[in-house]
């Protein structure tokens, strides 16, 4: 089983949609945890991060964290064909073990 | 203020030549991070500094990698006699350290190894 795991997608949506991104990890010690957006040929960029469990919001984003059952998410609002690119989960323990998905690549069609 | 930079950007060499990559992380980041990503592939982690401690490295496919970080700020990966396999995005990451942990992406350099 893989430490961290992602649906790679790809996954449609109109624009205007609420997109739900979710993840699997398989290690308790993981206390960290973020989302990254990476458009085509760049760096991913850090879009939120939290170590709790619980909501945390930011704009049109949402991380959900559920560390009883290991599952994180990212909601998007109002999606925009902006927002299409891969979005990578990753956690990590400390500093000790970080850990990224293989990324589910969204397309939001105008 | 000023994100990772990376350079070059753009890399195409020959099979069995030697390529070093640079990283300038942000200023302040105590921790770096070098990443490769095949193409349509996840995040492979290659080798992790802190600080002053001794790096880890484990994640290094082979001995023809190595890299440093100097003056725990600019790190430089070296790929020796390089192989049609190692084409791929090299990515670096630096990160605050202390109790924080999120890592901050440059935007790579994509190296073609033909």
């Amino acid at each position: 089983q893989k430490e961290v795991e992602q649906d790679p997608g790809p996954l449609s949506v109109p624009e205007g949609a609420i997109v739900s991104l979710n993840c699997t990890y398989s290690n308790s010690a993981f206390q960290y945890f973020m989302w990254y957006r990476q458009y085509s040929r760049k760096g991913p960029e850090l879009l939120m991060y939290t170590y709790s469990s619980g909501n945390k919001e930011d704009g049109r984003f949402t991380a959900q964290v559920d560390k009883s059952s290991k599952y994180i998410s990212l909601f998007i609002r109002d999606s925009q064909p902006s927002d299409s690119a891969t979005y990578l989960c990753a956690t990590d323990n400390y500093g000790q073990n970080f850990v990224f998905g293989p990324g589910t690549r969204l397309s939001v069609l105008p | 203020g000023a994100g990772v930079s990376q350079s070059p950007s753009n890399k195409v060499t020959e099979k069995g030549k030697d390529v070093e990559l640079r990283c300038d992380p942000i200023s302040g980041h105590t921790a770096l991070y070098w990443y490769r990503q095949s193409l349509g592939q996840g995040l492979e982690f290659l080798i992790y500094f802190q600080g002053n401690s001794a790096p880890d490295k484990s994640g290094l496919p082979s001995d023809r990698f190595s890299a440093e970080r100097t003056g725990g700020s600019v790190s430089t990966l070296t790929i020796q006699r390089t192989q049609q396999e190692d084409s791929a995005v090299y990515l670096c990451a630096s990160s605050p350290g202390g109790q924080s942990y999120e890592q901050y992406f440059g935007p790579g350099t994509r190296l073609t190894v033909t």
